[in-house]
């Protein structure tokens, strides 16, 4: 069964340091969100990305925050400054069709990377 | 905006008993969907059912299914014969139909199964 892939499964980092989270979504998708959860708390949602372009974001996602998919399959999320509070699980996360049509709507989540910034 | 609300954070079952999760939603929308998710120790997301708003007819899939009331915004999550796996987080979820949005998450309720 095709899966959503992330890596890595953990990632350490200094406070103020560039972090790059990587996501490869199943291939025939279209439709690619970034999520976090910070440890206790809920699914947050970053940003949604569609033909190569954010299709919408959070007010969470600042100028801190950057995606791209550099080369068809590579999905990332970039933070350039890291701060303690964005320690947390981001989830990738990836839809076939358009979201909310009554055949692709089920996102296919990736197992997460967890971020701690120390 | 949309609000999904899990009011149980935590909640135990006997292993072979059944068990219902609770979740509410504000929405102004008439089409939408819903979704349960099981987040286990691995952290990894898990789509457990999903109920398409315009459907009345409740969703099943094996031995979870939910109660879905869209007068009360009401979608609970009941599982039948609780497993030890079924331990994990649930989250529920909502999704505007024909947003590119992302769905909106609940806080969350953290299921333990005993054996």
């Amino acid at each position: 069964e095709p899966e959503v892939t992330q890596t890595p499964s953990h990632q350490v980092t200094q406070m103020g340091q560039e972090v790059i989270l990587r996501c490869v979504p199943i291939s025939n998708h279209l439709y690619f969100y970034w999520y976090r959860q910070i440890l206790g708390q809920k699914v947050e949602f970053l940003v949604s990305f569609y033909n190569n372009e954010i299709s919408e974001k959070s007010e969470i996602f600042d100028d801190q925050f950057s995606v791209e998919r550099p080369d068809g399959s590579n999905f990332t999320l970039k933070i350039r400054s890291t701060k303690l509070e964005d320690s947390a699980m981001y989830f990738c996360a990836s839809i076939a069709g358009p979201p909310g049509t009554s055949e692709n709507n089920e996102q296919f989540f990736g197992p997460g990377t967890r971020l701690t910034v120390l | 905006a949309q609000t999904v609300t899990q009011s149980q954070p935590e909640m135990s079952v006997q292993e072979a008993e059944t068990v219902t999760l609770s979740c509410t939603y504000d929405t102004s929308e008439s089409n939408y969907y819903l979704f349960w998710y099981k987040q286990p120790p691995s952290r990894q997301m898990i789509l457990v059912i999903r109920q398409e708003a315009y459907k009345q007819q409740n969703a099943t899939e094996n031995r979870f299914s939910v109660n879905f009331q869209k007068a009360a915004k009401s979608f609970s999550l009941k599982i039948s014969d609780s497993q030890l796996g079924d331990t994990a987080m649930y989250f529920c979820a909502f999704m505007k139909q024909g947003s590119l949005r992302d769905m909106r998450f609940g806080a969350g309720t953290r299921l333990t199964v005993k054996p």
